[in-house]
């Protein structure tokens, strides 16, 4: 049993197109994070979430408690956003941090 | 200013031997965490650090992983007797604590290291 569930798990795409990907949870959590890997395995933060919505440049991230889901969307897709996205949620009962197995995006030019 | 760093890179060994992996996190962070990535595999949670609180080990997949921090700044994250199925990205991430915040005890973005690609052959 996955505590974090991501889908799609790949997402190929055309330069340009609007990208959505979604992450549900099925623990109690006190943030949700959503993380970007590049190919060469860095992985950088790209929101912390508790509720609500947030954008960054051409990112936006949302969080449904209620449901407990969230959202990943890329607006105007590049190249350059080909990376594996992952959603990962802090439980509440501790300090585990629970991850889902990533969703890797192609965007071609 | 730097980020997380980690030592080495890469490490070969062979299977038994133990293994030494190292974390500088950001100066001032309070919180530090060890992941392991297999090949092909999502994030693993294997422990975490808060200041001077006891840390949490419940990630640790066996007694041959120990971790320590130092000072409240570095950490070694030491695997005994090596086995193949070590053969993992170990990646260290740390963070500051904020207190407050209207869902949450506190709030965190965690910065994560480059990883060390450790092969048990």
């Amino acid at each position: 049993k996955n505590e974090v569930e991501q889908s799609p798990q790949n997402l190929t795409a055309q330069e340009g197109e609007f990208i959505t990907i979604n992450c549900s949870y099925s623990v109690g959590i006190s943030a949700l994070h959503w993380l970007q890997q590049h190919p060469g395995g860095g992985i950088v933060s790209l929101f912390m979430l508790s509720s609500g919505k947030k954008k960054h440049g051409r990112l936006i991230a949302t969080i449904n408690i209620q449901e407990k889901h969230s959202s990943l969307h890329i607006t105007a897709s590049h190249p350059r956003d080909s990376a594996v996205y992952i959603c990962a949620v802090r439980s509440t009962t501790g300090n585990q941090f629970y991850f889902g197995t990533g969703t890797s995006l192609t965007v071609i030019p | 200013g730097a980020g997380v760093s980690q030592s080495p890179s890469n490490k070969v060994t062979e299977k038994g031997k133990d293994v030494e992996l190292r974390c500088d996190p950001i100066s001032g962070h309070t919180a530090l965490y060890w992941y392991r990535q297999s090949l092909g595999q999502g994030l693993e949670f294997l422990i975490y650090f808060q200041g001077n609180s006891a840390p949490d080990k419940s990630g640790l997949p066996s007694d041959r992983f120990s971790a320590e921090r130092t000072g409240g700044s570095v950490s070694t994250l030491t695997i005994q007797r090596t086995q193949q199925e070590d053969s993992a990205v170990y990646l260290c991430a740390s963070s500051l604590w904020l207190s407050g915040g209207t869902f949450a005890r506190y709030q965190e973005t965690q910065y994560f290291g480059p990883g060390t690609r450790l092969l048990v052959l």
